[in-house]
C-alpha cells in the first residue's frame, strides 16, 4: 500500500532564505508527483507535475526533483516571500489502470518570516 | 478558462440527513475526481469519474456515491450522514487520459451537527 510522508510538518523562516520540503513515498511504481500548495480554507493550487520518467522540474523560484528508486521527493524554493506562506502538499499517483487517483502526503505547513 | 467550480461553498446538515455536493469541471476536461479533507486523515480519494463511468474507488463505505453527467459535471451523495463526514469535499479535473495535471476546486465545506 503507497504511503507518502512530508517532513518536516511545519517550518518557519526569515524573509529571502532559501529551504527545501521533503516527500518520500514507500512504493517506487509511481507514474508520476504532483506539488500542491493549499491556503487556509481553500481548494489546492498544483505548483509542479513530475512525470516518472523525469528527474525534476522548475517555475519560477520553484525547483522539484524525483528520485523515483529512493522514494524521495523535494521542492526547493528559492529567495522566499511572505506570499509562500501556505501548506504544501506532494502528491503521488500509483496504482494500476487508468486513473487519475493521487495519494496525499500530510503536507507542510510554512511560514515565511516578513 | 473558467477554474474548477464546486457548490455549494458551505453546508450544514445534522445526523441522518442525505447530502449532494456539486462539480463543474473545467471545460474541456472529462475526468472529475472527489477527495475528502480532515485534520485527522488529511486528504483522502473518494472516487474518479470518466466519461459517466466509474473508473476508480477509495476506501469510503457505501454512503458515498457519485454520478457524472454527460456534460462532464459530477456529483457526490451522501447519505445518512455521521458527524465524522464532517470535513472540506474537493473534487479536481483533468482532461481525461492519465499522467496529467490535476486542477482542484475551492472545496465544499460540510459540517454535520
Amino acid at each position: 500500500k503507497q504511503e507518502v510522508t512530508q517532513i518536516p510538518a511545519a517550518l518557519s523562516v526569515p524573509e529571502g532564505e532559501n529551504l527545501v520540503l521533503n516527500c518520500s513515498f514507500t512504493d517506487s511504481a509511481i507514474y508520476n508527483l504532483q506539488w500542491f500548495r493549499q491556503d487556509p480554507g481553500k481548494g489546492l493550487t498544483s505548483l509542479l507535475l513530475i512525470q516518472s520518467s523525469q528527474r525534476e522540474q522548475t517555475s519560477g523560484r520553484l525547483n522539484a526533483s524525483l528520485d523515483k528508486s529512493s522514494g524521495r521527493s523535494t521542492l526547493y524554493i528559492a529567495a522566499s516571500q511572505p506570499g509562500d506562506s501556505a501548506t504544501y502538499l506532494c502528491a503521488v499517483g500509483s496504482g494500476g489502470g487508468a486513473t487519475n487517483k493521487l495519494i496525499f502526503g500530510t503536507g507542510t505547513l510554512l511560514a515565511v518570516q516578513p | 478558462k473558467a477554474g474548477v467550480t464546486q457548490t455549494p461553498r458551505y453546508l450544514i446538515k445534522t445526523r441522518g440527513q442525505q447530502v449532494t455536493l456539486s462539480c463543474s469541471p473545467i471545460s474541456g476536461h472529462r475526468s472529475v475526481s472527489w477527495y475528502q479533507q480532515t485534520p485527522g486523515q488529511g486528504l483522502q480519494f473518494l472516487f474518479e469519474y470518466f466519461s459517466e463511468t466509474q473508473r476508480n474507488k477509495g476506501n469510503f463505505p457505501g454512503r458515498f456515491s457519485g454520478r457524472q453527467f454527460s456534460n462532464s459535471r459530477s456529483e457526490m451523495n451522501v447519505s445518512t450522514l455521521e458527524l465524522g463526514d464532517s470535513a472540506l469535499y474537493l473534487c479536481a479535473s483533468s482532461p481525461g487520459t492519465t499522467q496529467e495535471t490535476q486542477y482542484f476546486g475551492p472545496g465544499t465545506r460540510l459540517l454535520v451537527l
